[in-house]
């Protein structure tokens, strides 16, 4: 079945050490995103990507960093410049052809 | 000013109602936008994209306004089920998806 993935659904680090989260689509999707929610809050635009080897920065990259060197992989590192990091992960994909946007289950990161 | 904004809520509706929601956008230029429904500790899925003219899938309507820069939702026969956050989503030309914070929508029995 074809669909988006998140890999661990769970994660707990210490503070101050860099963590890499998983996001895999094998829907052939042009386009896919990082989100961060926290308690009681929407979602927040971390980073995007239109195409391999390109992506931009959302509305709070910083303490991020992205890759894009495959269509159907976004990994997200969040740094330990990251301030607070423990939230919602959310991983997401779409074609500019389509307007739905297709969701992974997220990651719950914990920083202890 | 926000790129798109709603009321938080919570709204506390009694079972039956009738319950709309707006989200006003700030980008005139923006073309696509739908209304996505979350539930707690769930991600977010799609509940209806927003036209224009109008559209209704069943005791859901929702509709655009370019004029006035803003979508409604409109839950008619409320359910239990319903409740739940409504995320406002706008799709810009660069494919940049932009979520509004959600309203909460609590029906009661």
């Amino acid at each position: 079945d074809g669909g988006i993935t998140q890999s661990p659904k769970y994660l707990f680090r210490k503070e101050g050490q860099n963590v890499t989260l998983s996001c895999e689509q094998n829907l052939n999707h042009d386009a896919m995103y990082w989100y961060r929610q926290d308690p009681g809050q929407g979602l927040r635009l971390i980073y995007y990507s239109q195409i391999v080897n390109d992506f931009q920065k959302g509305d709070i990259a910083e303490g991020y960093s992205v890759s894009r060197e495959k269509k159907e992989s976004f990994p997200l590192t969040v740094t330990s410049a990251q301030k607070n990091p423990t939230a919602f992960y959310l991983c997401a994909s779409s074609i500019p052809e389509q307007v739905k946007a297709f969701f992974g289950q997220g990651t719950r990161l914990t920083v202890v | 000013r926000k790129e798109v904004e709603q009321d938080p809520g919570p709204f506390n509706v009694p079972e039956g109602a009738t319950v709309a929601f707006n989200c006003t956008y700030s980008n005139s230029a923006s073309q696509s936008f739908f209304w996505y429904r979350q539930d707690c500790r769930k991600e977010p899925k799609l509940l209806m994209s927003v036209y224009s003219s109008g559209n209704e899938d069943g005791r859901f309507t929702a509709q655009l306004n370019r004029a006035s820069q803003y979508i409604s939702l409109l839950i008619r026969d409320s359910k239990l089920s319903d409740s739940a956050t409504y995320l406002c989503v706008e799709k810009n030309r660069d494919d940049k998806i932009i979520f509004g914070k959600g309203t909460r929508l609590h029906i009661l029995p």
